[in-house]
Order: C-alpha cells, then structure tokens, then sequence
C-alpha cells in the first residue's frame, strides 16, 4: 500500500545551522507530496507541497524537491532558527485516497 | 482567516462514557477527516467522509464511530471510552483528494480515566 518513511527524531541543531530531513514514499501512482508542521500545542499546518515530479515547494525559508527517480522529498533549510522547532511530518496524496503521513521529526533548535 | 474549530482542546473523561468530539469548517469543503496522533505512530486515520451524511472507515475505526448531518460539522463519537483511546484527536478538511492538502483544527486533548 502507500506509505511514508521519514528519518526518526529528535534532531537537535544549533541556530543558523543546515537542516536536512528525509522522507521517501511510495512510488504507487502520481502522488502530490506535502511538508506539514506542528507548532507545540497546535494543529498541523501546511509548510509546502508539491505535485509533480521536479517541482520544488518552498516556504518561509525552507525546500523540498519532488524526486521521482529516488522516490524522495526531502526538506531543507539553510539556517534554522529557534522559532523552526517543532515536528514536521511529510505526506503523499494522490488520487481519491485520503493523504497519507509519516510518523513525524521533531527538530530542536537551541539557540 | 479560514479555519477548521474543534470544539475542545482538553477533555477529561471516565471509561465507560459517550464521548463527542465536534469538528466545524467554514470552507465549505466537501471532505473531512478524523486522525489520531499518538507519540511514536504519527497520525493515524480513523473515520473520513466526502459528502454529507456519507462516511468511510480509516486505517483504526474499531471503537469510534462518526456523524456528518451537515456540510460543515463532522463529529467524532467514543462510544464507551477507554483509556487506550487517550489521545490527541485532529479533525481536518479539504476541497479535494490528495491534491490541495488540508487545513488541520487545533486538535483536542482527550484523557480518558
């Protein structure tokens, strides 16, 4: 079935550093790929998307690239700041089939 | 601004109870959902629903059941709680399927005693 994996947390960084975090999905179909964020004690928000193979989304600093030849969106910032921790949960949609997610990363950024 | 209200962010309920959870969107979105969210499972879809008065089971429906009476309200209903559905309960809508993403409400905290 669909699914998707992204890297296990926590993931602790200082501030200004890169931040990387994988998430691969399954190749079924041509599905749309989302970036979601929790801010602690709120609802996920919607970070990026993407909908076909090659976009980039971006938002508020951070990027994913949609690659279809590693099955892969993984997001990235150049510098983290303390106002970026949170948990960041990947996601692919396609089709008439409700959105699937990953199990979540918590990033810690300290100041 | 658009949103998605759940109705309460913290509920504290006895085993054996009927729980409500009530979810409200003024998108007029056709589709809404229901998640669980649990430290080390992520989210986990319970119940889902593309239209009024029509619904569909998810990937964990055992113990819950829902009501979508109108567009924009689409509850979530313990019928006799128990400790193991203690949880963080997120409702979300969209316009469309696994394009467009969706639009979270705040998530309601719910311990069960």
């Amino acid at each position: 079935g669909n699914s998707v994996t992204q890297m296990e947390g926590p993931v602790t960084l200082s501030e200004e550093a890169f931040l990387t975090i994988n998430c691969t999905y399954t190749a079924t179909g041509y599905p749309s790929l989302f970036w979601y964020v929790q801010y602690p004690g709120e609802g996920l928000q919607l970070l990026l998307k993407a909908t076909k193979a090659d976009d980039k989304g971006s938002n508020k600093g951070f990027e994913a690239t949609y690659r279809k030849e590693t099955t892969s969106f993984h997001l990235e910032k150049g510098s983290v700041q303390v106002s970026d921790s949170a948990v960041y949960f990947c996601a692919r949609g396609s089709g008439n089939t409700p959105l699937v997610f990953g199990k979540g990363t918590r990033l810690s950024v300290i100041a | 601004d658009v949103k998605v209200t759940q109705s309460s962010r913290y509920l504290v309920k006895r085993t054996g109870e009927k729980v409500f959870l009530e979810c409200v969107q003024d998108m007029d979105h056709e589709n809404m959902f229901w998640y669980r969210q649990d430290p080390g499972l992520g989210l986990r879809l319970i119940y889902f629903s593309y239209d009024v008065k029509m619904k569909e089971k998810g990937d964990i429906p055992e113990g819950y059941s829902v009501s979508r009476e109108k567009k924009e309200r689409f509850s979530l209903i313990l019928e006799s709680a128990s400790t193991n559905q203690t949880s963080m309960y997120l409702c979300a809508s969209s316009s469309g399927q696994g394009i467009y993403g969706y639009t979270f409400g705040s998530g309601t905290r719910l311990t069960v005693v």
